[in-house]
């Protein structure tokens, strides 16, 4: 069975400092992988995916991932974090086509002056 | 942003009644999900659809039915509703393609709490 593990559940980074979350995904063959952001009250958002090609994905908001198959990761990363990136991030693994996908637990991102 | 809505969006119900959320879509995407959101838990699939009348079960299906009678709507039912129903619950949808993931869409979400 596919899972995923966010290690992280709160960060705390200042405003123009970088950010890098954590995703570790268990999966038997090639995934498919996800970010999703959720602002408070507010319905997932994708924010990037990869399933095949490149393993550095570029995605909205200037938020990039790196799919590293050797680490069984898939890190979310951005060189300068702005205040209204604050939210709860999900990272998710699914296996195609129309099977589920599995979702971590959240890591839920402050953002300080 | 998907065209995906949800009604209602807050409800506040007792113990024992029954409840039906819905889930209404845009999209004419062939597959429908519901899933329930609580904290320490991310989201966890309560059923899903991969076309009309074909529904399957996820991994906290227990004490929900769903139904889809039409491409566009997708209902869960709570049969009695049970304190421990009290959650978010999201919709999402998708479309597969063999050039394309499925990546799912959100709804906005159906707050839930169950006295």
């Amino acid at each position: 069975a596919q899972s995923v593990t966010q290690p992280d559940i709160h960060i705390t980074v200042s405003e123009g400092a970088s950010l890098e979350l954590r995703c570790n995904y268990s999966y038997g063959a090639t995934p498919y992988l996800f970010w999703y952001v959720q602002s408070p009250g507010q319905g997932l958002q994708l924010l990037l995916k990869y399933f095949s090609g490149d393993t550095l994905v570029q995605g909205i908001k200037g938020f990039e991932a790196e799919f590293k198959r050797s680490q069984s990761s898939f890190n979310l990363r951005k060189p300068s974090v702005h205040w209204s990136d604050a939210a709860e991030y999900f990272c998710a693994v699914g296996a195609g086509g129309y099977q589920k996908v599995t979702f971590g637990i959240g890591t839920k991102l402050q953002v300080i002056p | 942003d998907a065209g995906i809505t949800q009604s209602p969006r807050h409800k506040v119900t007792e113990t024992g009644t029954p409840v039906t959320l819905r889930c209404h879509q845009t999209e004419n995407h062939r597959y429908m999900y519901w899933y329930r959101q609580d904290p320490g838990h991310g989201l966890r699939l309560i059923h899903y659809s991969y076309g009309v009348k074909d529904t399957d079960k996820g991994e906290v299906s227990d004490g929900y039915s769903v139904s889809r009678s039409k491409t566009e709507d997708f209902l869960l039912t709570l049969e009695s509703a049970t304190s421990s129903q009290t959650s978010v619950y999201f919709c999402a949808i998708s479309e597969w393609s063999s050039v394309s993931t499925d990546t799912q869409y959100f709804g906005p979400g159906t707050r839930l709490t169950v006295l």
